[in-house]
């Protein structure tokens, strides 16, 4: 089974373009988050939702919006796609609190703007 | 501002080698360092450190943190070709879970 999963995993499409990714975990988390990972593999925040509630939002662009429609689900929106925003974009999952905090990471999703 | 800083960001080995990544932070309220392997895909959780001075081990890779000069290390011993990925490090900042990475250390093992 897996744990953390992500739709589509490659997106290849014009500038000015909307597009939507999709994240499920099946792991009982109460937390997600979404993170850009740049060519030089360089992983970055960009969202957290808690139980449906934003609680992480980065300096990232307003064309950028997250929903979550419950605690397993959290999609990614982009609208007006610009040649930037190409990276691997990665869902993960966590249950916050105490000590522990491993991430599970879903197998992200290759978007290319062209 | 909280940073994870990875060096060498970059490293070319035989297989047989030993390595060693170093991975330094500056945050408020330490609670926990994790290292993750990213090969292809996804990162994949290797150790949590909490403690300074205990290592942690998993086969030929094992870790450490000094809580006291802000840093770990990740060690791998007698390279194989499948360690070959990079290896990032990471800590988790105030209450929301938030992991600040640093910026990865990409390891090559030649045959």
């Amino acid at each position: 089974d897996t744990a953390v999963s992500q739709t589509p995993k490659y997106l290849v499409t014009q500038m000015g373009n909307d597009k939507s990714i999709k994240c499920e975990q099946n792991l009982g988390h109460d937390t997600m988050y979404w993170y850009k990972q740049d060519s030089k593999k360089f992983l970055k925040i960009m969202f957290s939702y808690n139980n449906k509630e934003l609680i992480i939002n980065e300096t990232v662009p307003n064309r950028f919006s997250p929903k979550s429609p419950d605690k397993a689900h959290l999609n990614l929106h982009i609208n007006s796609l610009e040649l930037g925003d190409s990276a691997v974009y990665f869902c993960a999952s966590s249950q916050v609190g105490g000590d522990y905090n491993e991430q599970f990471f879903g197998p992200g999703t290759r978007l290319t703007v062209l | 501002e909280d940073k994870v800083v990875q060096s060498p960001l970059s490293l070319v080995v035989h297989e047989g080698d030993t390595v060693t990544l170093n991975c330094s932070y500056e945050v408020t309220n330490f609670r926990s360092l994790l290292w993750y392997k990213q090969e292809k895909k996804a990162p994949t959780f290797l150790f949590m450190l909490t403690s300074s001075g205990i290592e942690k081990k998993s086969g030929r890779l094992s870790s450490i943190l000094d809580k006291k000069e802000l840093f770990s290390i990740l060690n791998i011993t007698a390279t194989q070709t499948g360690d070959s990925a990079v290896y990032l490090c990471a800590v988790p900042t105030g209450n929301t879970g938030k992991l600040i990475f640093g910026q990865g250390t990409t390891l090559q093992v030649k045959p």
